[in-house]
């Protein structure tokens, strides 16, 4: 049983379209989030949230706009999507916030905006 | 805000080896210390952690850090590598300033050589 999956692993696309990358963990956890791996990898977090309720936003492009329907999954949706937005996209959980516990993380979604 | 370096880009250790990666970080307080590690296509796992009391800590795998204050550091070693320890492995600190967030260091790739 796969803990954090991400779909899909792969995704090519145009500059201007828009996009979404889905996130669902069966762990149980009540925190979720999302990183951005450049491709020199340096890993970013983007945002974190914590029973649907956001709880961290970085200085991240409002281009870019999470969702959480529900405490298990977490998508992240991206509007007019530029070059620089080429990157591996990492979702995580644990199993809640404020303790720095273990985070899990998916396998990665790469995107590649041509 | 804090920060973490990892000197070495990249290692390469014979299989059998010793290995250390270096792990410097900067925060005003006791920090929260952690090494990921991440194989080929894959997510990020975590091998330890350091939050407070024994300052030599064991992890999975064969692992362990060492916690100096004095040189804010918190170097990984493990006596005896194997081949499957190919990865990347990334040093991160984590601080509670009003929400709980993992800064990564930018990694360093481990090569064993048979």
């Amino acid at each position: 049983d796969t803990a954090v999956s991400q779909t899909p692993k792969y995704l090519v696309t145009q500059m201007g379209n828009d996009k979404s990358i889905k996130c669902e963990q069966n762990l149980g956890h009540d925190t979720m989030y999302w990183y951005k791996q450049d491709s020199k990898k340096f890993l970013k977090i983007m945002f974190s949230y914590n029973n649907k309720e956001l709880i961290i936003n970085e200085t991240v492009p409002n281009r870019f706009s999470p969702k959480s329907p529900d405490k298990a999954h977490l998508n992240l949706h991206i509007n007019s999507l530029e070059l620089g937005d080429s990157a591996v996209y990492f979702c995580a959980s644990s199993l809640r916030t404020g303790y720095f516990d273990e985070q899990y993380f998916g396998p990665g979604t790469r995107l590649t905006v041509t | 805000a804090q920060s973490v370096t990892q000197p070495d880009i990249h290692i390469t250790v014979s299989e059998g080896a010793s290995l250390e990666l270096r792990c410097n970080y900067s925060y005003g307080a006791t920090p929260y210390l952690f090494w990921y590690v991440q194989s080929p296509g894959q997510g990020l796992q975590l091998l330890l952690k350091y939050f407070s009391g024994d300052t030599l800590v064991q992890g999975i795998k064969g692992f362990e850090a060492e916690f100096k204050r004095s040189q804010s550091s918190f170097n990984l070693r493990k006596p005896s590598v194997h081949w499957s320890d190919a990865a990347e492995y990334f040093c991160a600190v984590g601080a509670l300033q009003g929400n709980e967030k993992l800064t990564f260091g930018t990694g360093t790739r481990l090569t064993i050589i048979p």
